[in-house]
């Protein structure tokens, strides 16, 4: 079945716990995604990743880190996390062609304390 | 000005109901655009492409004006099931995707 699998779903931690929030698509995508999701303000772009060690910056890149070793996983990192980070994520991919749409993770569910 | 805006809603329609959303996009290089639907809190998932030519699927017309940098989602004879927000997204030409905040439906029996 084509999907995009992240992990965990449901993570709580505390403040200064570097973590890793790990995605994976079996799709051969070229293109790779995180986007956080917060009340009032949508859904707003991490990083994002056009092939394997090409990243970039999304709209709200600060105090995330991305790579791209493979071109199935697009982890995320969170080297020291804040309560400004608790948020709902979800990672994408797509390919180049159909202009880029995009298939979602089922999301996680982040809380930092 | 934010770069993607959606009617703010909530729409709360009957079953059978035709609705129309809209939707305008302020970068005149962005280069593709989407309709998605979100139900509470899970993952969105892509309901069609919008082309210049407009296209149709079902119940679901999508239009793009591109010389007004607006886009467009109809749903005609609406279901219970169509309740969900619907959320317009546009990918820039530098391959950033930007999404609105997206409009709440409520279609009701």
């Amino acid at each position: 079945e084509a999907q995009v699998t992240q992990n965990p779903r449901y993570l709580i931690t505390v403040t200064g716990k570097k973590l890793t929030v790990t995605c994976s698509q079996n799709m051969n995508h070229e293109y790779m995604s995180w986007y956080r999701q917060d009340p009032g303000l949508g859904l707003r772009q991490i990083y994002y990743s056009m092939n394997v060690e090409v990243t970039d910056k999304g709209d709200v890149p600060e105090g995330y880190k991305v790579s791209r070793k493979e071109k199935r996983n697009f982890p995320l990192i969170l080297e020291s996390p804040s309560p400004n980070q608790t948020s709902l994520y979800f990672c994408a991919s797509s390919f180049r062609d159909r202009g880029y749409e995009q298939y979602f993770g089922p999301g996680t569910r982040l809380t930092v304390t | 000005r934010k770069e993607v805006e959606q009617d703010p809603g909530p729409f709360n329609v009957p079953e059978g109901a035709t609705v129309a959303f809209n939707c305008t996009y302020s970068n005149s290089a962005s280069q593709s655009f989407f309709w998605y639907r979100q139900d509470c809190r899970k993952e969105p998932k892509l309901l069609m492409s919008v082309y210049s030519s407009g296209n149709e699927d079902g119940r679901f017309t999508a239009q793009l004006n591109r010389a007004s940098q607006y886009i467009s989602l109809l749903i005609r004879d609406s279901k219970l099931s169509d309740s969900a927000t619907y959320l317009c997204v546009v990918r820039t030409g530098g391959f950033k995707t930007i999404f609105g905040a997206g409009t709440r439906l409520f279609v009701k029996a």
